[in-house]
């Protein structure tokens, strides 16, 4: 089984800029969650699309949003960049999502510079 | 607010030494806990502990659960340097948030 993809790996960006990130989630899951991880911060979590759903959301602005397709993949956007959003997202896939105390699996993560 | 607190926040060990890293929370609708290894790339998933008591093994990992002192610890036995890496403990509440420590970064020298 294919892991979880995301694309671009890495990506530059001004700050002011937009930017669009893709999660391609392991064959069969519906839960797709996305966090944003920075050295001084750890792992925090942006939000969870469950069948098309937002399901969860973290304290994050309104400029950070998603969204998930009917396939299951995910978007995440991030508008108005600002420096302190470099960062390296990470997408996480799950079949039914932690609720159960379901593991999820990790993308290798798309590293953000904003210049 | 929820938290999830890990220490220490860096090891340096000889290969062979024994490590306990530890990872302590306080959360509201606790549903369970996760272990993480962390190289240069994305976490990988260790353990998932839901029941106080159980130690879950797996080669010289292991890893153990205390609901009521609300704190897991993960050991590594006999360490090697392909065992350096952060080491992230995630607690997961009831509506599928994630609460993440800020990690463990062990170093194993040779």
């Amino acid at each position: 089984k294919a892991g979880v993809t995301q694309t671009p790996r890495y990506l530059i960006k001004t700050r002011g800029q937009q930017v669009t990130l893709s999660c391609s989630p392991i064959s069969g899951h519906r839960s797709v969650s996305w966090y944003q991880q920075t050295p001084g911060q750890g792992l925090q979590f942006l939000f969870e699309y469950f069948s098309e759903t937002q399901r969860n959301k973290g304290n994050f602005p309104g400029r950070f949003s998603g969204r998930q397709f009917s396939n299951s993949r995910s978007e995440m956007n991030v508008s108005t960049l600002e420096l302190g959003d470099s960062a390296l997202y990470l997408c996480a896939s799950s079949f039914l999502g932690a609720a159960g105390g379901e593991t999820q699996y990790f993308g290798p993560g798309t590293r953000l510079l904003v210049l | 607010e929820d938290k999830v607190v890990q220490s220490p926040l860096s090891l340096v060990v000889h290969e062979g030494d024994t490590v306990t890293l530890n990872c302590s929370y306080e959360v509201t609708n606790f549903r369970s806990l996760l272990w993480y290894k962390q190289e240069k790339k994305a976490p990988t998933f260790l353990f998932m502990l839901t029941s106080s008591g159980i130690e879950k093994k797996s080669g010289r990992l292991s890893s153990i659960l205390d609901k009521k002192e609300l704190f897991s610890i993960l050991n590594i036995t006999a360490t090697q340097t392909g065992d350096s890496a952060v080491y992230l403990c995630a607690v997961v509440v009831t509506g599928n948030q994630f609460y993440f420590g800020t990690g463990t970064s062990l170093t194993v020298i040779p």
